[in-house]
């Protein structure tokens, strides 16, 4: 069973640097196909992707905001982090991580979210 | 970068109807499409992936169709527990969200 949680602080400050935690179980990060990313939530928003990184270490991120992004991960840990930095209370959301499962619909791959944590909300306020 | 765009925003409807929710996407994403389903306070779940393949445990009378720009999720039969906001999502490159589509209650 895949589980995935998230954790950091609750509270931010304007220009500060969040950094969350993504710890999870039932998977390895260092199987080949398997990813975890990173996805949020403004109150009463839609969801917003953020960032991904792979079992081989490559990464994307959002064009959007790829300057003030990192994502990394700890395998022997099972976490994956994000920091984000010079934050504004625009970034006020709900942060969720999710697994990213290679489907295999008749020889071809496909990715989906088919686990996410319970995700965690970051209020950024002075 | 890829935008998803879903119509409509949002519906009212009742038991039993018919309901179908459509996803463009900017861009050709052949079939790198996923559907997902959120309620209030909790994770998005998992309905449909690879446009139309349904996830194990999701009912079947959730569907998908589509290919290349246009998608369509059905819900052949509304069901009480299937109020919520629904969220189309591409694979193709990197990944992007529609704006969610709510189904409410008529």
């Amino acid at each position: 069973q895949i589980t995935l949680k998230e954790s950091g602080p609750t509270l931010v400050k304007p220009t500060q640097t969040l950094t969350l935690t993504c710890s999870f179980s039932g998977f390895s990060l260092s199987s080949s196909g398997v990813a975890v990313d990173w996805i949020r939530q403004p109150p009463g928003k839609a969801l917003e992707w953020l960032a991904l990184i792979y079992w081989d270490d490559n990464k994307r991120y959002s064009p959007s905001l790829k300057s003030r992004l990192t994502i990394t991960k700890d395998t022997s840990k099972n976490q994956v982090v994000l920091t984000m930095t010079n934050m504004d209370p625009v970034d006020t959301a709900t942060y969720y991580c999710a697994h990213s499962y290679n489907f295999d619909n008749s020889g071809s791959f496909f990715d989906a979210f088919d686990t996410w944590g319970q995700g965690t909300m970051v209020t950024v306020s002075s | 970068d890829i935008q998803m765009i879903q119509s409509p925003s949002s519906l009212s409807a009742s038991v039993g109807d018919r309901v179908t929710i459509t996803c463009r996407a900017s861009q050709s994403v052949a079939g790198y499409l996923n559907w997902y389903q959120q309620k209030p306070g909790k994770a998005p779940k998992l309905l449909i992936y690879a446009a139309s393949s349904l996830q194990s445990g999701v009912p079947s009378r959730f569907s998908g169709s589509g290919s290349g720009t246009d998608f369509t999720l059905t819900i052949s039969s509304l069901q009480l527990e299937d109020f919520a906001t629904y969220y189309c999502q591409q694979s193709y490159r990197t990944r992007t969200f529609g704006q969610g589509t709510k189904v409410e209650i008529k």
